[in-house]
């Protein structure tokens, strides 16, 4: 079955750069059906879209946060990341990583990875 | 941020159907279909509906979801205690261009 899960270092310090790493299990990023996405979740607030990512590596970006985020695939080892540069305390939050099926025309995140808690403080 | 609104709360007892709305705009809702997620207490969101009405394999059929214009519902019927969830709506916006989601309402099995 489908399965994703994160990785990363939970606690960044402000200012830095924040890398987390999805692997991807049962589906390939090889695939022209799905895009591979980030979403976030500050603690006890909502979803926040990050962006997502083509197996080709073109990525798609949250407007609010496009100046700071890059997403990226690895296909030879079925993973893809994100980066998150010059991070302050409001970027706290659950983040997971999320197959996006744009095999339609109708788009879902159909599988998550159980999220990864990220903190920023000195 | 969010672009689509939900109420913050909603509640019911056993059995009961509740329904959760999701509003939003001609950029969004309008002119793109409507999904749904599950979020229960310290777990990953689920896809509850996709495609407005359509629900993935072993989703219940007392799960429905429905759209009109510029707004959506996901309706619950007969209510049970482990429903008591965080639903999200969410749909792509063709101003960002990319998904958006809803802030969520807490839903609360009395």
């Amino acid at each position: 079955q489908v399965q994703l899960q994160e990785s990363g270092p939970g606690l960044v310090k402000p200012s830095e750069t924040l890398s987390l790493t999805c692997n991807v299990s049962g589906s390939f990023i090889r695939s022209s059906s799905y895009f591979w996405g980030w979403i976030r979740q500050p603690p006890g607030k909502g979803l926040e879209w990050i962006g997502h990512v083509y197996y080709g590596g073109r990525g798609y970006y949250n407007p609010s946060l496009k100046s700071r985020v890059t997403i990226s695939v690895d296909t030879s080892k079925n993973h893809f990341f994100l980066t998150l540069t010059s991070v302050t305390a409001a970027d706290t939050a659950v983040y997971f990583c999320a197959r996006l099926d744009v095999s339609t025309i109708d788009y879902s995140f159909d599988y998550w990875g159980p999220g990864t808690l990220v903190t920023v403080s000195s | 941020q969010s672009g689509l609104t939900q109420p913050p709360s909603a509640s019911g007892t056993p059995g009961q159907r509740v329904t959760i709305s999701c509003s939003g705009s001609s950029s969004n809702i309008a002119s793109n279909s409507v999904n749904w997620y599950q979020q229960l207490p310290g777990t990953a969101p689920k896809l509850l509906v996709y495609k407005n009405n359509q629900r993935p394999s072993g989703v219940p059929d007392r799960i429905s979801g429905s759209k009109s214009g510029t707004s959506a519902s996901l309706a619950i019927s007969g209510l049970h205690f482990d429903d008591e969830a965080d639903y999200y709506c969410a749909t792509w916006d063709d101003s960002l261009p990319g998904p958006v989601f809803g802030g969520g309402t807490k839903l609360t099995v009395l």
